[in-house]
């Protein structure tokens, strides 16, 4: 079975550090660039970051440039989110994705559930 | 940056009836727009890519059209199990989220 399980959510005060983690299985990992989607309670989705099956290519929204940092590691099928400087308007769902390609961005067609991420003091 | 604009933001419609979300890039796009179903408390689920390519699994009510800057996404025949919000995303630069579609049964 194709499957993402995120991790590594919680409750954080602002401006400290959290990692999230991605757990993949049921397919090729290193095959497939990866995502980072999150959702702010009640709004719609927002794309995070993504990164191309090598890490060759990264890419982040203009709102966590800077402060977050994607990778992975395809030894371990895994996907990671390192969030530094977290601010109140971080507060959302974090979902994985998995790309339909390895090398670019195009569309995400296996999800996580989501790990809530809180920020708040 | 690539703006998207998703409308309506809502609608109600009744079963049977045929829906038509529009998705509108501030720029060409070419086909790189995606249509997601998500349903409350639930991962979004992809239902069209290239813009009118149905994802294996997908109920052929569902539909996609149109290239350049603009886009419609078309339930042929809603039905009870579509109630959802239904998402637009190009993917021309980096991946961008239209503002999502609340639909609901009248």
């Amino acid at each position: 079975e194709v499957q993402l399980v995120e991790s590594g959510g919680g409750l954080v005060q602002p401006g400290r550090s959290l990692r999230l983690s991605c757990a993949a299985s049921g397919f090729t990992f290193d095959d497939y660039a990866m995502h980072w989607v999150r959702q702010a309670p009640g709004k719609g989705l927002e794309w995070v970051s993504g990164i191309s099956w090598n890490s060759g290519s990264i890419g982040y929204a203009d709102s966590v440039k800077g402060r977050f940092t994607i990778s992975r590691d395809n030894a371990k099928n895994s996907l990671y989110l390192q969030m530094n400087s977290l601010r109140a308007e971080d507060t959302a769902l974090y979902y994985c994705a998995k790309d339909l390609v390895a090398t670019h961005w195009r569309a995400f067609d296996i999800w996580g559930q989501g790990t809530m991420v809180t920020v708040s003091s | 940056d690539i703006q998207m604009t998703q409308s309506p933001s809502s609608l109600s419609a009744s079963v049977g009836d045929r829906v038509t979300i529009t998705c509108q890039a501030s720029q060409d796009i070419s086909n790189y727009l995606n249509w997601y179903q998500q349903k409350p408390g639930k991962a979004p689920k992809l239902l069209i890519y290239d813009a009118s390519n149905l994802e294996t699994g997908v109920p052929s009510r569902f539909s996609g059209s149109g290239s350049g800057t603009d886009f419609t996404f078309t339930i042929s025949s809603l039905q009870p199990e579509d109630i959802a919000t239904y998402y637009c995303q190009q993917y021309d630069n980096l991946p961008l989220f239209g503002g999502g579609t609340k639909v609901e049964i009248k």
